[in-house]
């Protein structure tokens, strides 16, 4: 099977502008969640959508959204980019198990 | 709020030695535990996930797990330089409707295999 797959790999954006993220699944999951990595925080989770629905929310403000489509393609939008939005952000597809698999990422540099 | 903790080494270990790496975690109600690897400038990379109390073996790999002591530990025989990578330990409560809470990830754990 294909694995997790995002696009763009990478970004660079100003202060102010907001950003789309997309990601792709590995065939038949259902769940997407985000994540963001920073050197001073780790790991920290965003939002996990299944079947189009958000069904858990992490500590983010609300310039932080996402959606899922009838594919379960996922997108995240940060809206009004800070420079703290500078970090990678990782799509994880996750099976009945509760495994998560992570896709390659998505590095952002907010200038 | 759920916390993990690990020790951020780095751990140093040499070749062809057992590699230790230990995590705690706060919340007594997280049930599904995971340890993922990730090389600088990569995405982290499944290793384990273990659910229930004892240990589990997949390879050089074994994760153990204490739900009575909150802790989990990763337990790398046979260390390998291609093993040197951060470690993080994850932890999940799960629903009894079906689905999770985000993974809770420590800060991870610097491990180097010395040759």
């Amino acid at each position: 099977k294909a694995g997790v797959t995002q696009t763009p790999r990478y970004l660079i954006k100003t202060r102010g502008q907001q950003v789309t993220l997309s990601c792709s699944p590995i065939s038949g999951h259902r769940s997407v969640s985000w994540y963001q990595q920073t050197p001073g925080q780790g790991l920290q989770f965003l939002f996990e959508y299944f079947s189009e629905t958000q069904r858990n929310k992490g500590n983010f403000p609300g310039r932080f959204s996402g959606r899922q489509f009838s594919n379960s393609r996922s997108e995240m939008n940060v809206s009004t980019l800070e420079l703290g939005d500078s970090a990678l952000y990782l799509c994880a597809s996750r099976r009945p198990e509760n495994e998560q698999f992570f896709g390659p990422g998505t590095r952002l540099t907010v200038l | 709020q759920k916390e993990v903790e690990q020790n951020s080494g780095p751990l140093s270990v040499p070749e062809g030695a057992i590699a230790s790496l230990n995590c705690t975690y706060s919340d007594r109600v997280s049930q599904s535990f995971f340890w993922y690897r990730q090389y600088s400038g990569k995405s982290p990379e499944l290793i384990m996930s273990i659910y229930s109390n004892g240990d589990k073996e997949d390879g050089r790999f074994t994760a153990q797990l204490n739900k009575a002591s909150q802790y989990v530990s990763l337990l790398i025989r046979d260390s390998q330089p291609s093993d040197s990578a951060t470690y993080l330990c994850a932890v999940v409560i799960m629903y009894s409707g079906g689905g999770a809470d985000g993974l809770t990830f420590g800060k991870g754990t610097h491990l180097i295999i010395q040759p």
